[in-house]
């Protein structure tokens, strides 16, 4: 009964690969977020998407691109990963922009 | 969003009340001030928000100055497992707003 999940938990991968990560929420929200955490513990947003539309884009490489096939779904797929990716990425959902539930993370390494 | 500042760490003892400070002093008519924790390897997880009066749940209360220049987030008895990094964020009311959680608050309830 996990509100937001995200897979998979922990991600290692060599440089330049292609990876995705995928997140689901089962508590009927309208709008979804990527989140990036990095060594600092600096928690940065990435993307947002309301209801499949794309409404927040921070300054994120092209090699990052969200997709949301549904509204209560919103994958990550990262192209060409490079060391600077290493972090954790956290998805997160809501129905008020103050509260928002977030997955319990993904941590990516990229060796 | 208006720029916070928060104490890096903090300590308390356990059952008494844990009081965290945060200054917001260029925070705008709309914006609001809400607050989130991280406890260790979890995804933030949201305690509170207010905009001009003080506001409590069963989590914790939010004390905003008259000004609204500074709020403190008071966890009145702290348990061990309130541990975890306090994140006091201010931004407006919209799903286009950008959230950022900036250092946050370390912190730590001692036996």
């Amino acid at each position: 009964d996990t509100a937001v999940s995200q897979t998979p938990k922990y991600l290692v991968t060599q440089m330049g690969n292609d990876k995705s990560i995928k997140c689901e929420q089962n508590l009927g929200h309208d709008t979804m977020y990527w989140y990036k955490q990095d060594s600092k513990k600096f928690l940065k947003i990435m993307f947002s998407y309301n209801n499949k539309e794309l409404i927040i884009n921070e300054t994120v490489p092209n090699r990052f691109s969200p997709k949301s096939p549904d509204k209560a779904h919103l994958n990550l797929h990262i192209n060409s990963l490079e060391l600077g990716d290493s972090a954790v990425y956290f998805c997160a959902s809501s129905t008020s922009p103050l509260e928002l539930f977030f997955g319990s993370g993904t941590q990516l390494s990229v060796l | 969003d208006a720029k916070t500042t928060q104490p890096p760490s903090m300590d308390c003892a356990e059952g008494r009340a844990a009081n965290l400070p945060c200054n917001h002093s260029t925070i705008s008519g709309n914006e609001y001030v809400y607050w989130y924790r991280q406890i260790h390897s979890q995804g933030p997880q949201y305690i509170i928000h207010g905009l001009k009066n003080n506001e409590t749940n069963e989590m914790a209360s939010l004390i905003i100055t008259e000004d609204r220049k500074s709020s403190t987030l008071i966890l009145p008895h702290a348990t061990l497992r309130d541990t975890a990094v306090y994140y006091c964020i201010v931004r407006v009311n919209t799903n286009a707003g950008k959230s950022t959680f900036g250092d946050g608050t370390t912190l730590t309830v001692k036996p």
